[in-house]
C-alpha cells in the first residue's frame, strides 16, 4: 500500500528566508508525485509533479522538488520565501491506475512572518 | 479559463435536512472526485466517477451520495446531515488513463450544520 509523510506539520520561517518541506512516501510500484498548495477557503492548486525524466522540478512560483528515489523523498524547497507563500502545502503520490487517485500526506502549515 | 466550479461556495443547513453540493468543470474529464476536508486535516475521498461508473470509498458513510448526470456535472447529496458532516468539501476532476494526470479542483464549498 502507498503512503505519504510529511515530516512537520509546522514550519515558521521569516520573509526571504529559505524554506524546505519535507516528504517521504512508501510504494512497492512507481509512482507519480505532487505537491498541491492550498490558501485559505481555497481548493488545492497544482504546484509542481514529478512522472519522470529529470529529478528535480520546478514550480513558475520558485518552488523546487526533488525526487530521491534512494531515499524515497521528494522534498519541496524556495530559496527565498515570500508572506504571500503563507499556505498549507500537501504532497501526494498516485499510483499508475486509470483513475489517478491520490494519496495524501497530512500537511504542512508554512507561516511566513515579516 | 477551463476550471472546476463549486456551488454554493457557503451552505447552511439544519442537522437532519438534506443538502445538495454541485460541481461543474468545462475540462471534459472522464474523472470526477468528491472529498471530505476538517480543518488542519488532508481531504478525504468519498467517492468518485470514471464517465458514468461510480466508485465509493470502503469507509464513506452511507449517508452521502452522489450523482453524475452527464460529464460536465456531478453533485454530492447528505440526506440526513450531522453535525460531523460540517466540513469543506471538494470536487476535483482529472484526465482518465493514469500516466501521472494531476487532479484539478474547485475552490470548495463549506458546509455548516446549524
Amino acid at each position: 500500500a502507498q503512503s505519504v509523510t510529511q515530516l512537520d506539520s509546522q514550519v515558521p520561517v521569516f520573509e526571504e528566508a529559505p524554506v524546505e518541506l519535507r516528504c517521504n512516501y512508501s510504494s512497492s510500484v512507481s509512482v507519480y508525485l505532487f505537491w498541491y498548495v492550498q490558501y485559505p477557503n481555497q481548493g488545492l492548486q497544482l504546484l509542481l509533479k514529478y512522472l519522470s525524466g529529470s529529478t528535480l522540478v520546478e514550480s513558475i512560483n520558485g518552488f523546487e522538488a526533488e525526487f530521491n528515489k534512494s531515499q524515497t523523498s521528494f522534498h519541496l524547497r524556495k530559496p527565498s520565501v515570500h508572506i504571500s507563500d503563507t499556505a498549507e502545502y500537501f504532497c501526494a503520490v498516485s499510483d499508475s491506475g486509470g483513475y489517478n487517485k491520490l494519496i495524501f500526506g497530512a500537511g504542512t502549515r508554512l507561516a511566513v512572518h515579516p | 479559463d477551463a476550471m472546476v466550479i463549486q456551488n454554493p461556495r457557503y451552505q447552511v443547513t439544519q442537522f437532519g435536512k438534506p443538502v445538495t453540493l454541485s460541481c461543474s468543470q468545462t475540462l471534459n474529464h472522464n474523472v470526477m472526485y468528491w472529498y471530505q476536508q476538517k480543518s488542519s486535516q488532508a481531504p478525504k475521498l468519498l467517492f468518485h466517477y470514471y464517465d458514468k461508473d461510480f466508485n465509493n470509498e470502503a469507509d464513506t458513510p452511507d449517508n452521502f451520495q452522489s450523482r453524475r448526470p452527464n460529464t460536465s456535472f456531478c453533485f454530492l447529496d447528505i440526506r440526513s446531515p450531522g453535525l460531523g458532516d460540517a466540513a469543506m468539501y471538494l470536487c476535483a476532476t482529472s484526465r482518465a488513463g493514469g500516466g501521472g494526470q494531476p487532479q484539478h479542483f474547485g475552490d470548495g464549498t463549506r458546509l455548516s450544520i446549524l
